[in-house]
């Protein structure tokens, strides 16, 4: 089981309201990314870094944003939630094993904005 | 344009039966694939990952086989359990980026059922 965490898992919010979502790993890896997951659908890349003080943004679009003071911790904020912004946000982390890198998924946040 | 098509949608099948899960893709260059297990409410767990020198690998009842000629990937269960009713995902990585980018696959819902 990966030591990659996620707070809250599940969040129902109003519109306007500004909202972080919490990750948090423990294995020291550099790399660390935020997808968007809706149902059915694949895994869109929002956010990325390679380490502390570097952020990306990835190939979806997004109106969060993200910050990297510390190796170890990710998190991601909605300054104003829409209903649009509704979906499971999956934060993860990676480390090069041999042939490739393999990430490693916290169990996600569920939002929901009223 | 870069895909990872995956089929069935969804599948239903008994306890104690097997069945294969396909993987087309067009990721090019190739570096690397992956099948990730995503339990309901919980983020994607790496079952296997094979490069294009590789064409099958087991993890247990699972065994993955890639064709990197035809751009094709299978994931074989055997002997279904309850347990793994779950998101299989096919994961795709490019060698054209330092980043080494991750195509997702939507996903093949799969119910077992006693």
């Amino acid at each position: 089981e990966a030591d990659i965490y996620q707070t809250p898992r599940y969040l129902v919010i109003g519109t306007g309201k500004k909202i972080t979502l919490e990750c948090s790993q423990t294995m020291g890896h550099d790399k660390m990314y935020w997808y968007q997951q809706d149902p059915g659908m694949e895994l869109h890349l929002i956010h990325y870094s390679y380490g502390v003080n570097s952020t990306e943004k990835g190939d979806l679009s997004s109106e969060s944003t993200v910050s990297r003071i510390r190796t170890e911790h990710f998190p991601l904020t909605l300054e104003s939630a829409r209903p649009s912004h509704t979906s499971q946000y999956l934060c993860a982390s990676s480390a090069r094993q041999g042939i490739g890198e393999t990430q490693y998924f916290g169990p996600g946040t569920r939002l929901l904005v009223l | 344009k870069n895909q990872v098509e995956q089929s069935p949608q969804s599948l239903i099948i008994l306890e104690g039966k097997n069945c294969t899960l396909q993987c087309n893709y067009t990721v090019s260059p190739f570096s690397n694939l992956r099948w990730y297990k995503q339990d309901t409410g919980r983020g994607p767990v790496s079952l296997t990952i094979m490069t294009f020198s590789e064409n099958t690998k087991s993890n247990g009842r699972y065994t993955a086989t890639l064709d990197a000629d035809t751009k094709q990937s299978s994931l074989h269960i055997t002997a279904s359990q309850l347990s793994d009713s779950a998101s299989y995902i096919c994961v795709v990585s490019d060698r054209g980026s330092t980043l080494g980018r991750l195509y997702f696959g939507r996903g093949t819902q799969l119910t077992v059922w006693p």
